[in-house]
């Protein structure tokens, strides 16, 4: 079981510039979501998904998008990148039984230049 | 909305002694809440959580916290703090309205000197 894996690990853009980070899991997990880490201001919810073909906005969505075409796959797509967006970001999943706990990634350290 | 607050910074504590981390919450209803664990350069990894039932849950690695309805708190304890417990500790609330999304605190950091 690999858990929740998130592609790349480092990455610096450009102004201006897109990308996709990846994130896959293997736990058959129905709920996804994207983090945001900033410091001193915790983790904010980008965007989240409650299965397959399913996503929503989190409270810091402008300037991403998502899309979930299978269970197991959630990419975040920086459409035209900002340094406000230099971040690491975080994919997280779970299970939809109320109360269970959500599984990380390992982050995708962003810098936007 | 729900909400968690976590009043401290960074919290220093030398090897064996007893550590706290507190986290004081706001939510509607009843309260889900969670801690998780960050290590440098790591993802969040879940130490324990409070749905219901006991009022003190214990969680991984020797980990227990508190749950306190009437001072809406869930203070994070360990009774002998170990050198590899320094890391980011984030408590967590759950979100009442539909999707299960958590509403993070501010995180914590925990130094436990030798």
């Amino acid at each position: 079981n690999a858990g929740v894996t998130q592609t790349p690990k480092f990455q610096v853009l450009k102004t201006g510039q897109s990308m996709t980070l990846q994130c896959a899991q293997d736990m058959n997990h129905e709920y996804m979501s994207w983090y945001r880490q900033d410091p001193g201001m915790g983790l904010r919810l980008i965007h989240y998904s409650v299965g397959a073909g399913i996503t929503d906005q989190g409270e810091v969505p402008n300037g991403y998008n998502v899309s979930r075409s299978t269970t197991e796959d959630f990419p975040l797509r920086l459409l035209s990148a900002a340094p406000s967006q230099t971040s690491v970001y975080f994919c997280a999943s779970s299970y939809s039984t109320s109360g269970k706990e959500q599984y990380f990634g390992p982050g995708t350290r962003l810098t936007v230049t | 909305a729900q909400s968690v607050a976590q009043p401290e910074d960074q919290v220093n504590v030398a090897e064996g002694n007893p550590l706290t981390v507190k986290c004081t919450y706001s939510v509607s209803g009843n309260p889900y809440l969670f801690w998780y664990v960050q290590y440098p350069n790591r993802g969040l990894q879940f130490l324990l959580k409070y749905i219901t039932g006991d009022n003190l849950v214990k969680g991984s690695y020797g980990f227990e916290a508190e749950f306190n309805k009437s001072q809406t708190s869930f203070h994070l304890k360990k009774p002998s703090a170990l050198v590899s417990d320094s890391a980011l500790y984030f408590c967590a609330v759950r979100d009442t309205t539909g999707f299960q999304k958590l509403v993070f605190g501010t995180g914590t950091r925990l130094l436990v000197s030798p």
